[in-house]
């Protein structure tokens, strides 16, 4: 039962144009999501996150969305750089007294930039 | 800050090896790691959840007796991949969070993972 999904398995976006990635969960109890980039035989790498309480997070060129009723959150980079070029990653938790509770991973968005 | 380090980055041996890997968290104490094993174009899957000072916890379908693990202290979780056969080829990778009194949201940090390769 895959309660973190990416439906995309790729994308391709021109160098300056906005990427869009998206991510759906279906577990209610999830009140964490993260964003992780992760190149080949490297560790992810933690870009952004956010909690229920909220509905955006921003961090410079990456913003992250939450709808909660429609269980569906979007990472958004613009402009995209050739450098964002990498496997994406959503990942979702429950809530958390001592921020410990494990990660559910969704199956990844490879994003490449066209230059 | 919250760097995590895994060592080694990359093992090849024999069929029947045992085989140590580290995970330190180098600028913060994390009293829970977790294990990661991920396949070629697959999504992460979690093995199992390190407790400093308690018996691992281990997903469904991992095999405790094969992946023993150890969180001897606040800093360091090792993984033994125990009598390594060719199907246990695989990246493994870690990762531990900052825990703190202020705010439980905190990210989970990776380390660089390791690729063991199994003859």
């Amino acid at each position: 039962d895959q309660q973190v999904k990416q439906n995309s398995p790729s994308l391709s976006v021109q160098e300056g144009r906005i990427s869009i990635l998206n991510c759906d969960y279906t577990n209610s109890m999830f009140d964490y999501f993260l964003w992780y980039k992760k190149y080949p035989a490297e560790g992810p790498t933690f870009l952004i996150s956010i909690s229920s309480i909220k509905d955006k997070n921003e961090d410079g060129r990456f913003t992250v969305f939450l709808n909660k009723s429609a269980k569906h959150l979007s990472l958004h980079i613009v402009p995209s750089q050739p450098g964002d070029s990498a496997v994406y990653f959503c990942a979702a938790r429950p809530i958390s007294n001592f921020g410990n509770e494990k990660l559910t991973f969704g199956t990844g968005t490879r994003l490449t930039i066209i230059p | 800050g919250a760097v995590v380090s895994q060592h080694p980055s990359r093992v090849i041996c024999k069929s029947g090896t045992s085989v140590k890997i580290e995970c330190r968290s180098l600028d913060f104490q994390a009293t829970t790691m977790f294990w990661y094993r991920q396949f070629p174009k697959k999504s992460l899957m979690l093995m199992a959840t390190s407790n400093e000072g308690s018996k691992a916890t281990y997903e469904q379908g991992v095999e405790k007796d094969k992946f023993l693990i150890n969180h001897a202290s606040l800093t360091l979780s090792t993984l033994t991949v125990t009598s390594a056969h060719p199907e246990d080829s695989s990246f493994y990778i870690c990762s531990a969070s900052p825990v703190t009194a202020i705010s439980s949201n905190q990210p989970q940090h990776f380390g660089d993972g390791t690729r063991l390769s199994i003859l």
